[in-house]
C-alpha cells in the first residue's frame, strides 16, 4: 500500500459526458501528479500541482481540468470525453516538488476509464 | 515522439536466468533514469534509478547500466524469480528546472517457474 488513495477504481461513461477522478495524496506529501496510461502509449504526464498551485504542465488536453484543494487532496475533470480517452488514469504523490527524486514519489493504485 | 523506448513489448525468461531490459532515450539532455515495476491493478512502484554521471547502479539483484553516448540503458536482474514477473518501466528526467518524468511504454516481463 502506497499510501496514495485513488477513487474510484472503475468508471464507465458515455462519450460526451464529463467525470472527476479523485487522489489522496499520502499524508504530509505536497506534490500531487497526474498520469494517463493508455493502451499504445506510456505512462504521459500530465499535470503536477505543489501545495494547491499548478506546478508543471504535461501533455493535458484543454478539455483536461485539475485543481489541489487545501487539504491536498487532487482531483481530475475530463470532459466531453471521447472513446480516445479511455485509460488508466494514475496520481503519483512526493512530498518535493521535484518527482524525478525516485523513492519519494508514491502511485496510487489507478483509476480505470473507460469510455463507451 | 517517444522520447524514452522500450522497443520489446514482453520478455519470458527461466527462474534463476538473467532478466536483461532494455531501454533507448533521445533527449540528450535528460541526466537522470529510474526503472519502475507495475503489478497487475497496482500503481508503479520505484525500482532502481541511475544519474548521468554513473555508468552503473546496483541494488541487490537489480543492475542498472547507463551508456550515454549510445543513449541506451539496461536493466539486469539476476537471479530471476518468478516474483519478478510485472510491467516494467523505464523513465527519464532532465535537468532541474525541467521536471517532467517521462516513461517508457513498458515491457511485460514473465518468469517461469
Amino acid at each position: 500500500d502506497s499510501g496514495v488513495t485513488q477513487t474510484p477504481k472503475h468508471l464507465i461513461t458515455a462519450t460526451g459526458q464529463r467525470v472527476t477522478l479523485r487522489c489522496s495524496p499520502r499524508s504530509g506529501d505536497l506534490s500531487v501528479y497526474w498520469y494517463q496510461q493508455s493502451l499504445d502509449q506510456g505512462l504521459q504526464f500530465l499535470i503536477q500541482y505543489y501545495n494547491g498551485e499548478e506546478r508543471a504542465k504535461g501533455n493535458i488536453l484543454e478539455r483536461f481540468s485539475a485543481q489541489q484543494f487545501p487539504d491536498l487532496h487532487s482531483e481530475l475533470n475530463l470532459s466531453s470525453l471521447e472513446l480516445g480517452d479511455s485509460a488508466l488514469y494514475f496520481c503519483a504523490s512526493s512530498a518535493r516538488q521535484e518527482i524525478w527524486l525516485d523513492t519519494e514519489a508514491f502511485f496510487g493504485q489507478g483509476t480505470r476509464l473507460t469510455v463507451v | 515522439d517517444q522520447q524514452v523506448k522500450q522497443n520489446s513489448p514482453s520478455l519470458s525468461v527461466q527462474e534463476g536466468r538473467i532478466s536483461i531490459l532494455n531501454c533507448d532515450y533521445t533527449n540528450s539532455m535528460f541526466d537522470y533514469f529510474l526503472w519502475y515495476k507495475k503489478y497487475p491493478a497496482e500503481g508503479p512502484t520505484f525500482l532502481i534509478s541511475i544519474s548521468s554521471i554513473k555508468d552503473k547502479n546496483e541494488d541487490g539483484r537489480f543492475t542498472v547500466f547507463l551508456n550515454k553516448s549510445a543513449k541506451h540503458l539496461s536493466l539486469h536482474i539476476v537471479p530471476s524469480q518468478p516474483g519478478d514477473s510485472a510491467v516494467y518501466f523505464c523513465a527519464a528526467v532532465g535537468a532541474r528546472g525541467s521536471e517532467k518524468l517521462v516513461f517508457g511504454k513498458g515491457m511485460k516481463l514473465t518468469v517461469n517457474p
